[in-house]
Order: C-alpha cells, then sequence, then structure tokens
C-alpha cells in the first residue's frame, strides 16, 4: 500500500496567518499519461463527515474558498490556508487515490493560537 | 445534489456483526462507486473498500478481507456495509462516500477523490 505522512501532526497558527501542512507519499501520484496527480485534501471538523476541499493536487471542490489551496507533484504536497479564520480549525487529511487501495494520511491538527 | 444517508447508531457484542446501509438520493446511483471509511475515537481515517454498483465490482482494504462485505442494491440505490467477527477495535464512526471511477472489467477499476459524504454511523462493540 502507499504510505501517506503528513506533518506536522498538529498546528497552531495565528488568524490572518498562514498554515501549511505538507503530505508526503511513499511512491510517486502522478500519473503521466494524463499528467495529473491522484492526491486530495479533506476537512473534518468534530462530528461532522470529511469535506473534500481540494483534488487533483490542486484544484479546488466547488464552494471551498479560495484562501484554500493545494500544491506539489510526485511524492510531496502542501495545503495552504492563506489567512487563517477561526472557522478552519479542523483535521486536515491528505488522500491518495492512485492505487486501488485509497490511503490517508494521519492528520494534521489545526488550531489557533 | 447527490445525498447520502446512513443507518442508524448500533450496538454489537463482540463476535457478532453489523450491517450499515447508505441510501443515496438526488443523484444517478450507476454514475458512482461507494466506498466505507471508518474512524476510530480520536484516531484517523481508514477505507475499508468500495463498490461500483452497476458492476457490482467491490475492493477491499487487505486489512479487512475476509471480514467485510460490501453490496449495493440498485433498486432501492443503497448500499451496504456488513462487518463481522467484530471486537472491540471494530467500535467507531462508519461513513459512506461516493466517488466518480473509470477503468475497465478487462483491466481493473480505480476510484476517484470523494466528493460526497454520508453523516456517519456509529457503532459499538461492547459486551
Amino acid at each position: 500500500d502507499i504510505v501517506m505522512t503528513q506533518s506536522p501532526d498538529s498546528l497552531a497558527v495565528s488568524l490572518g496567518e498562514r498554515a501549511t501542512i505538507n503530505c508526503k507519499s511513499s511512491r510517486s501520484l502522478l500519473y503521466t499519461s494524463n499528467n495529473q496527480n491522484y492526491l486530495a485534501w479533506y476537512q473534518q471538523k468534530p462530528g461532522q463527515p470529511p469535506r473534500l476541499l481540494i483534488y487533483w493536487a490542486s484544484t479546488r471542490e466547488s464552494g471551498v474558498p479560495d484562501r484554500f489551496s493545494g500544491s506539489g507533484s510526485g511524492t510531496d504536497f502542501t495545503l495552504t490556508i492563506s489567512r487563517l479564520q477561526a472557522e478552519d480549525v479542523a483535521v486536515y487529511y491528505c488522500q491518495q487515490y492512485y492505487s486501488t487501495m485509497y490511503t490517508f494520511g494521519q492528520g494534521t491538527k489545526l488550531e489557533i493560537k | 445534489q447527490v445525498q447520502l444517508v446512513q443507518s442508524g447508531a448500533e450496538v454489537k457484542k463482540p463476535g457478532s456483526s453489523v450491517k450499515v446501509s447508505c441510501k443515496a438520493s438526488g443523484g444517478t446511483f450507476s454514475d458512482y462507486a461507494i466506498s466505507w471509511v471508518r474512524q476510530a475515537p480520536g484516531q484517523g481515517l481508514e477505507w475499508m473498500g468500495g463498490i461500483i454498483p452497476i458492476f457490482d465490482t467491490t475492493n477491499y482494504a487487505q486489512k479487512f478481507q475476509g471480514r467485510v462485505t460490501i453490496t449495493a442494491d440498485e433498486s432501492t440505490d443503497t448500499a451496504y456495509m456488513k462487518l463481522s467477527s467484530l471486537r472491540s477495535e471494530d467500535t467507531a464512526v462508519y461513513f459512506c462516500a461516493k466517488s466518480l471511477y473509470y477503468g475497465s472489467a478487462s483491466t481493473t477499476y480505480y476510484y476517484n477523490y470523494m466528493d460526497v459524504w454520508g453523516k456517519g454511523t456509529t457503532v459499538i462493540v461492547s459486551s
């Protein structure tokens, strides 16, 4: 299975500041025939199901604020929240869908400093 | 917009089985795959497996092979996840989620990112 490793495990950022979460996969998620990275980001708030934020590593899901952005290729990916707002407090997960067996990162807990 | 409505919470004894349902509305059931993801208390997300209802093809995470069965009923747009030989470590919230799929029967089917999720079903395993 492809192993997904996020860093850091937790993060405290001041309101209005930038938050950066990293995700590393044990093998490349880039499918060369279509030049797409098979990587998604989800946000999960307490008591709620995960919410899709980003897919194809950098495509924002409809309705997701533009302060959320995804970048990276191959094995290294980043989720950036450009100006942190109080409602962004959550756990964030990366997930690969390159293989027939989905795997998730362990999650990064984002809090307000 | 597709919505996924899951069945209610369950309390089960160790060694028994649980079957959780996930009913889709507002879309075409045959257009997508349904996955099951679980989350133990205070833990992360763990994919268990999935099904493409129109082809009745399933895919299971190795960890759950032999203990999980995922089925679908196209007549009611409902997917099911049955987990057997329950143990206390299976206490978790179980989510269903939909995704598009691609591939073919001659190679294999792949699932895409999960864009719609059910609210989750709590399963407690306790003697």
